[in-house]
């Protein structure tokens, strides 16, 4: 069974740009979520989708977005980018919602802003 | 609010030595904790996770965990540490009703031969 996959793997871009990274989940699984790690502020929590729906979100500004498809697969989108922004983005999978879901992550992808 | 304080941002061991690394929770209701591990340019991989039942939890490559509610802790072990152990360690609660994790700061485990 294939793992939760990102793309791109790596990507540099411009600071005012915008960017989309893809995240397609473990088949099956119905839930989506988006972790910001960075080596200051850790693992954050970005957002979740289930069912195409946003259920919750982590305190970011609203530069950052995502969506979710009916085939579960996920983008998120980061507007007017800024220098801070350049982290590991981890996508995350799991089956259903709920209190101690194992949730699955992919390998990321690596943003660097310039 | 859940949150979870990770003691010691670098920890080194013996190759054959005792791994343990700390886990302090803060939750007001029963809390879901997990320990993830991080390889160099890779994503997290679950150890292993308490839910409810048996406080003393077994997970993968021979670690396990102690839920210990009267020290609001969650220690990750491993008997005997392999090179291979070197990793960053994530202790994490499962925050409400969703996939909302919170993680600790992360524990860099060196192995020395």
């Amino acid at each position: 069974k294939a793992g939760v996959t990102q793309t791109p793997r790596y990507l540099i871009k411009t600071r005012g740009q915008q960017v989309t990274l893809s995240c397609s989940p473990i088949s099956g699984h119905r839930s989506v979520s988006w972790y910001q790690q960075t080596p200051g502020q850790g693992l954050q929590f970005l957002f979740e989708y289930f069912s195409e729906t946003q259920r919750n979100k982590g305190n970011f500004p609203g530069r950052f977005s995502g969506r979710q498809f009916s085939n579960s697969r996920s983008e998120m989108n980061v507007s007017t980018l800024e220098l801070g922004d350049s982290a590991l983005y981890l996508c995350a999978s799991s089956f259903e919602q709920g209190l101690g879901n194992t949730i699955y992550f992919g390998e990321g992808s690596w943003l660097t802003v310039v | 609010a859940q949150s979870v304080t990770q003691l010691g941002s670098h920890v080194s061991v013996s190759e054959g030595a005792l791994v343990l690394l700390r886990c302090n929770y803060s939750s007001s209701v029963p809390p879901y904790l997990f320990w993830y591990v991080q390889y160099p340019n890779q994503g997290l991989q679950l150890l292993l996770k308490y839910t409810t039942g048996a406080t003393l939890v077994k997970g993968i490559n021979g670690f396990e965990a102690e839920f210990k509610k009267s020290e609001t802790s969650f220690h990750l072990t491993k008997p005997s540490a392999h090179m291979s152990d070197a990793a960053e360690y994530f202790c994490a609660v499962s925050v409400n009703n969703n996939n909302d994790m919170r993680f600790g700061a992360g524990t860099r485990l060196t192995v020395k031969p």
